[in-house]
């Protein structure tokens, strides 16, 4: 079985600041990774995913995330933050069996401040 | 068009009672699903339909019963609400198809928030 960790549920930073969230995974078999985004009051909406090949993918809004199979890890990373980046972010994980079932850690909160 | 719409968005009602909750994606996928969220913000999966057949089915207490009347519909019905019920639940959809390989991309509803009080 799989399991996701964000050890990180808040990460507050001010406006055009660098970020990391970070993502740690466990899973015995190889997966797919993803990172998924909730604005206030809305669904989630995929942000980014790994599936094969460059292990640095790139997704909306300016983030990229970077697979580290050695540290069985997927930290989201952007450069400069916007106040409209302020929402709950969460990692997720399927394996390449059963990849009906996606399974999320607990999210981090990104607080940007001006 | 909104691709994954749940219906109701918000829904307060008192214990015991039995409530729905609708959901249809007009994404043309084979695959639905209901999260429950919970007031952590923790996501679990409950369910999952593939072409109306039910593949998932995660510790759930047998007082929710998933409905899928059609590929593109996949409803949630709650009997003998509890106080622990309370929490919003999302409706998902992916293209997947039963036995397919490929990364699973979920596209999600804006939520239905049940509270019980």
């Amino acid at each position: 079985a799989q399991s996701v960790t964000q050890l990180d549920s808040q990460v507050p930073v001010f406006e055009e600041a660098p970020v990391e969230l970070r993502c740690n995974y466990s899973s015995s078999v190889s997966v797919y990774l993803f990172w998924y985004v909730q604005y206030p009051n809305q669904g989630l909406q995929l942000l980014l995913k790994y599936l094969s090949g460059s292990t640095l993918v790139k997704g909306i809004n300016g983030f990229e995330a970077e697979f580290n199979k050695s540290q069985t890890s997927f930290h989201l990373r952007k450069p400069s933050v916007h106040i409209s980046d302020t929402a709950e972010y969460f990692c997720a994980v399927s394996d390449l069996v059963s990849s009906y079932k996606l399974i999320f850690g607990s999210g981090t909160r990104l607080l940007v401040r001006p | 068009d909104t691709a994954v719409s749940q219906t109701p968005k918000y829904l307060v009602t008192q214990m015991g009672n039995d409530k729905s909750i609708k959901c249809e994606q007009n994404l043309g996928h084979d695959t639905m699903y209901w999260y429950k969220q919970d007031s952590k913000k923790f996501l679990k999966i409950m369910f999952s339909y593939n072409n109306k057949e039910l593949i998932i089915n995660e510790t759930v207490p047998n007082r929710f019963s998933p409905k899928s009347p059609d590929k593109a519909h996949l409803n949630l019905h709650i009997n003998s609400l509890e106080l622990g019920d309370s929490a919003v639940y999302f409706c998902a959809s992916s293209p997947l198809r039963g036995g397919s390989s490929g990364a699973n991309v979920l596209t999600f509803g804006a939520g239905s928030r049940l509270t019980v009080l």
